[in-house]
């Protein structure tokens, strides 16, 4: 069970979007449609922001949207904002009730 | 609203085993609807999942970990509990408390982490 594979950091300018991979195999991305996504602000703990690869959470703004192609799995953020500054964590269920997060990304606000 | 508190020793010395609670508030831990789960980050690295546990008692832990990880539940307590045994320095990390929910697969509740270092 190794972790899936995010960059580690992309960046972007207010307004624009950005778009964060995460790549895996056919026993986990590519083999459920169970990958979310949470937002970690420094010393803070991990917020879910997209399940289901593609569902927002109650209160999520609709600038955050999640897709899956294969056995990759993308998070877009959209209209970029300084609040948006974060490590942002995919995650996939993996089978036999076992779950694998990838390493991160940084995303910069410019 | 539903609210999850770790609680522990913030110190293990190595070989020991490091023992940690989670205490769930404003809910019941025996909603049918969810998975309890433990999730850790070692200092500047990513999130591993460790394992989680149905109210009934039902396990599923990570394979790397298996072997020194048990996950427990006390229902009378709204509590479920983390051991991991003959820790080494490799296991210091923030450790955090999350609801898991059935069906959606997804960490939806966190609680606020607790920081385990492991020395003597």
């Amino acid at each position: 069970q190794s972790a899936l594979t995010q960059p580690r950091s992309v960046s972007g300018s207010p307004g624009q979007s950005v778009t964060i991979s995460c790549t895996g195999t056919s026993s986990d991305v590519g083999g459920y449609n169970y990958v979310s996504w949470y937002q970690q602000h420094p010393g803070k703990a991990p917020k879910l922001m997209i399940y289901d690869v593609s569902k927002r959470p109650s209160g999520v703004p609709d600038r955050f949207s999640g897709s899956k192609s294969g056995n990759t799995a993308s998070l877009t953020i959209s209209g970029l904002q300084a609040e948006d500054e974060a490590d942002y964590y995919c995650c996939s269920y993996a089978g036999s009730y076992t779950f694998v997060f990838g390493g991160g990304t940084k995303l910069t606000v410019l | 609203q539903l609210q999850l508190q770790e609680s522990g020793p913030g110190l293990v010395k190595p070989s020991e085993t490091l023992s940690l609670t989670c205490t769930v508030s404003g809910g019941s831990i025996s909603s049918s609807s969810y998975y309890w789960g433990w999730i850790r980050q070692p200092p500047g690295k990513g999130l591993e999942w460790i394992g989680s546990i149905y109210y009934s008692g039902s396990t599923y832990y990570n394979p790397s970990l298996k072997s020194r990880v048990t996950i427990s539940v006390d229902t009378s307590k709204n509590q479920f509990s983390l051991k991991l045994s003959s820790v080494t320095a490799a296991d210091t990390a923030v450790y955090y408390c999350a609801r898991q929910v059935w069906g959606h697969d997804a960490f939806d509740i966190w609680g606020q982490g607790t920081m385990v270092t492991v020395s003597s």
